[in-house]
């Protein structure tokens, strides 16, 4: 069954605009991790911020925010001001407290415009 | 030193040729995996290995034969590979397998082999 869901495989956006990626999931466990990770073009998966299920507020790291709705099973990750080093892949993934798992999504293609 | 390296880059190779890919990791984590990714598809898991024994095998051919030599490394060793095993390798990290609770571990992960098989 899918677990995470990313129903945008590409998104353009102007340099210097903000950019949401959507990303819901699927759990009847009360206690979950949710992660966003940046694939460049070079491969490697780059960590990008994490969210608790039990967290009362949402992520925040630099640039990057997580619009956590928990009712809605939503985590979408907001990237303000992007810059054109934002081209990339980015996945959604979820970790749950059984075993050492990653489930992730398919991933959005975000493509910044100059 | 929070870095997850990876040997070789690129690697090429036949069908018949016997190659070992490898992960090495000085966080003092203690679960390490291997992914399989294809183009524009998420990473697939293959093998973790916690505390240094392998605690899942999501149905690899026994032609990848994952080995931890100790905390701080991972090989992938391959052998007899087909075409369509042709990817990108990843390696990642993590503290604490396992954990179950409100705080779950990030995974950092390397920069991958790609992998040819001719």
């Amino acid at each position: 069954a899918q677990k995470i869901t990313q129903t945008q495989p590409g998104m353009f956006v102007q340099e210097k605009e903000a950019v949401t990626l959507d990303c819901t999931y699927d759990t009847s466990d009360p206690s979950y991790g949710l992660f966003w990770y940046k694939q460049p073009s070079s491969g490697e998966m780059i960590f990008l911020i994490y969210q608790g299920s039990y967290d009362q507020q949402n992520a925040t790291e630099g640039r990057y925010s997580l619009n956590f709705q928990k009712a809605r099973k939503s985590a979408n990750l907001v990237i303000s001001a992007s810059q054109l080093g934002d081209s990339a892949m980015y996945f959604c993934a979820m970790a749950l407290p059984t075993g050492n798992q990653f489930y992730f999504g398919t991933g959005t293609s975000l493509t910044v415009i100059p | 030193d929070t870095e997850v390296t990876q040997t070789p880059k690129h690697l090429v190779m036949g069908m018949t040729n016997k190659k070992s890919l490898k992960c090495e990791q000085h966080m003092g984590h203690r679960a390490m995996y291997w992914y399989k990714q294809k183009a524009k598809k998420p990473p697939e898991l293959m093998f973790v290995y916690s505390y240094e024994k392998l605690s899942i095998n999501e149905s690899v051919p026994s032609r990848f034969s994952p080995e931890c030599p100790n905390s701080s490394l991972l090989n992938l060793h391959l052998h007899a590979l087909q075409p369509e095993d042709s990817a990108l390798y990843l390696c990642a990290s993590s503290q604490d397998p396992g954990t179950s609770g409100e705080y779950y571990n990030e995974q950092f992960f390397g920069p991958g082999t790609r992998l040819t098989v001719l």
